[in-house]
């Protein structure tokens, strides 16, 4: 159980293009789902926390223009590079958080790398 | 900064020795998590240790954790060339802050 997956696993785009990136737990309901960003032999950095039904809340530095956040369901969450460019190109995790969990309990995806040409 | 630190950054055995990572955070802590990444993979869960515990031990890993230190280990026994992975402790606060991460590389 506690399955999450992403799509795609892999993305090609142009810069100025956006490109949509999602993330849904199979097997549960998540009310809170987590947008990592990872850059090569480096640790994740948190970009978004995104609760079901509500606007995500970003960290610092994050642009929320630039990466848009909808959690439309308690199984899908998705994050938009707007206007990509070649410094957006990184391997982006997303984690859910199942619905009466734990707060500390997440469940990783298996990321998405993205390279922006 | 939300990152803590791990330490050795990358790590080079042999099969069949012992491999010991450590973690520092820099908040206070519910608990602190290990976690495995294959290369170009998503996060695989190891094991959890409690704030209030000292160690922990699941199969061929054994978690420490020190919080008045703010410091943590996992210490894989009897390593297989499939360990090879990075590896990252997430320390369990307000939110889950990763530490930089041991790239850990075991020989056949």
């Amino acid at each position: 159980g506690a399955v999450v997956s992403q799509h795609p696993s892999r993305v090609i785009c142009k810069s100025g293009t956006s490109v949509k990136i999602e993330c849904r737990s199979l097997d549960f309901q998540a009310t809170t789902m987590f947008w990592y960003r990872q850059f090569p032999k480096q640790s994740l950095m948190l970009m978004a926390t995104s609760n079901e039904g509500s606007k995500a809340t970003y960290e610092q530095g994050v642009e929320k223009d630039k990466f848009l956040i909808n959690h439309a369901s308690l199984t899908l969450s998705t994050l938009t590079v707007t206007s990509a460019h070649p410094e957006d190109s990184s391997f982006y995790i997303c984690s859910a958080n199942p619905a009466g969990g734990l707060t500390y309990e997440q469940y990783f995806g298996p990321g998405t790398r993205l390279t922006v040409t | 900064s939300q990152q803590g630190e791990e330490d050795p950054q990358a790590l080079s055995i042999q099969e069949g020795e012992n491999a010991t990572m450590n973690c520092s955070y820099k908040t206070s802590i519910n608990n602190l998590q290990w976690y495995r990444q294959n290369s170009g993979r998503g996060l695989v869960h190891l094991i959890l240790i409690r704030s209030n515990e000292r160690e922990k031990h699941s199969g061929r890993l054994r978690v420490t954790l020190d919080t008045s230190k703010k410091s943590s280990s996992l210490l894989i026994t009897a390593s297989r060339a499939a360990d090879t992975a990075s590896y990252f402790c997430g320390a369990s606060g307000s939110r889950l802050t990763f530490g930089e991460g041991t790239q850990l590389t075991v020989n056949p």
